[in-house]
């Protein structure tokens, strides 16, 4: 089975509205991190969010936010307020303890911003 | 100077040739990291060092050699490469191998193998 899972290939969003990409993970490690990067047509892998599974409250890091539900071990990231830089393909990712550390990343969504 | 650098940023190739891409991290960290993401696959962890030392392996074909001399430089030596090794190739680095450690990707390099 995949460990994470991100089912949208392509998403749309108007701009100035808020867009939630979907992830879902599976582990059987207490401990992890989840992350998302954006990567722009350029190539490089931009960090933009992470949530600890210890994380009690939910991850922000500016229009960024991360929904973090563990139980349903689903890590959706929404951007709020999307602008035209944001059309970037977006990568979410997980870390386990018992895996040294290792990453895997999820399949991508690609996001259009639309004028 | 931005945190991950990678040179060269596009590499053309033919199947005989070898050559070397380049990873410098300015960031203090001590693991650092190869990746190949192609098109239509999620990205692949290659190899992992950390503090100089390789941890990580990922079945990877012999007609790649990492190399690690310090923990700021990471370079991929290529040699009679196949044409789908072209790719991306992607550095990151990391404070250290910890899962709540958050990897910073360098600008990644194109390589087209012919």
């Amino acid at each position: 089975a995949q460990k994470i899972t991100q089912t949208q290939p392509g998403m749309f969003v108007q701009e100035k509205e808020a867009v939630t990409l979907d992830c879902t993970y599976d582990t059987s490690d207490q401990s992890y991190g989840l992350f998302w990067y954006k990567q722009p047509s350029s190539g490089e892998m931009i960090f933009l969010i992470y949530q600890g599974s210890y994380d009690e409250q939910n991850a922000t890091e500016g229009r960024y936010s991360l929904n973090f539900q563990k139980a349903r071990k689903s890590a959706n990231l929404v951007i709020s307020a999307s602008q035209l830089g944001d059309s970037a393909m977006y990568f979410c990712a997980m870390r386990e303890y018992t895996n040294a550390g290792k990453s895997t990343f999820g399949d991508g969504t690609t996001l259009t911003v639309k004028p | 100077e931005t945190g991950v650098t990678q040179t060269p940023r596009h590499l053309v190739m033919g199947m005989t040739n070898k050559k070397s891409l380049k990873c410098e991290q300015h960031l203090g960290h001590n693991a650092m990291y190869w990746y190949k993401q192609s098109a239509k696959k999620p990205l692949e962890l290659m190899f992992v060092y950390s503090l100089e030392e390789r941890v990580e392996n990922n079945s990877v074909p012999s007609r790649f050699s990492p190399e690690c001399p310090n923990s700021s430089h990471l370079f991929l030596h290529l040699h009679t490469l196949q044409p789908e090794d072209s790719a991306l190739y992607l550095c990151a680095s990391s404070h250290s191998g910890q899962s709540q450690e958050t990897q910073y990707f360098g600008p990644g390099t194109r390589l087209l193998v012919l």
